[in-house]
């Protein structure tokens, strides 16, 4: 029982370089979550998907979109990188939304130079 | 005016110590409340839910008040093992909200 699964690990981007963080969860959960984690400001909430075929925005969505692919897997894209961007991005799932534990990814870390 | 705010710390503390965290909520509505644990690099892990009651789970304890909108985690007989940084999170109805952390540090 993996859990929940980030890919990659880390990244290094130039400005403007698109790319696309991958998640999956094999724990049937309905829910699942995209945030990001720097410095002094804390985990923050980019966008979520309450349920299989929704997805809405977080409190940090600008210069982001996500995919719901199907139960388990919930992807990240940045189409235009840029330095502002760089950040440990983890992604969450839980049994419903809002309610009970998040159980979260290892983490991605992202460098845009 | 944040959610959540937390004191970030760092709390050093010898072996065997009590120590307490405290985190201000700014919505009065909000709906649940909980404890994450975070050692460096890592993810967080859920530490404890904490009821309106109160709860206790071996030598962690953790407390609602709502009337000052705070919640509160206490760590009786600190291990080595407990250095980590704490967050707190609430639900205020749409979203959980994470406080920036503290860092406990637990000296031999």
């Amino acid at each position: 029982n993996a859990g929940v699964t980030q890919t990659p690990k880390f990244q290094v981007l130039k400005t403007g370089q698109s790319m696309t963080l991958q998640c999956a969860q094999d724990m049937n959960h309905n829910s699942m979550y995209w945030y990001r984690q720097d410095p002094g400001m804390g985990l923050r909430l980019i966008y979520y998907s309450a349920s299989e075929g929704t997805t809405d925005k977080g409190e940090v969505p600008n210069g982001y979109n996500v995919s719901r692919l199907n139960k388990r897997e919930f992807s990240l894209r940045l189409e235009s990188a840029a330095p502002s961007q760089t950040s440990v991005y983890f992604c969450a799932s839980s049994e419903a939304h809002l309610f009970g534990e998040q159980f979260f990814g290892p983490g991605t870390r992202l460098t845009v130079l | 005016r944040k959610e959540v705010e937390q004191d970030p710390g760092p709390f050093n503390v010898p072996e065997g110590a009590t120590v307490a965290f405290n985190c201000t909520y700014s919505n009065s509505a909000s709906q649940s409340f909980f404890w994450y644990r975070q050692d460096c690099r890592k993810e967080p892990k859920l530490l404890m839910s904490v009821y309106s009651s109160g709860n206790e789970d071996g030598r962690f304890t953790a407390q609602l008040n709502r009337a000052s909108q705070y919640i509160s985690l206490l760590i009786r007989d600190s291990k080595l093992s407990d250095s980590a940084t704490y967050l707190c999170v609430v639900n205020p109805g749409n979203q959980f909200y994470f406080g920036t952390g503290t860092s406990l540090t637990v000296i031999p």
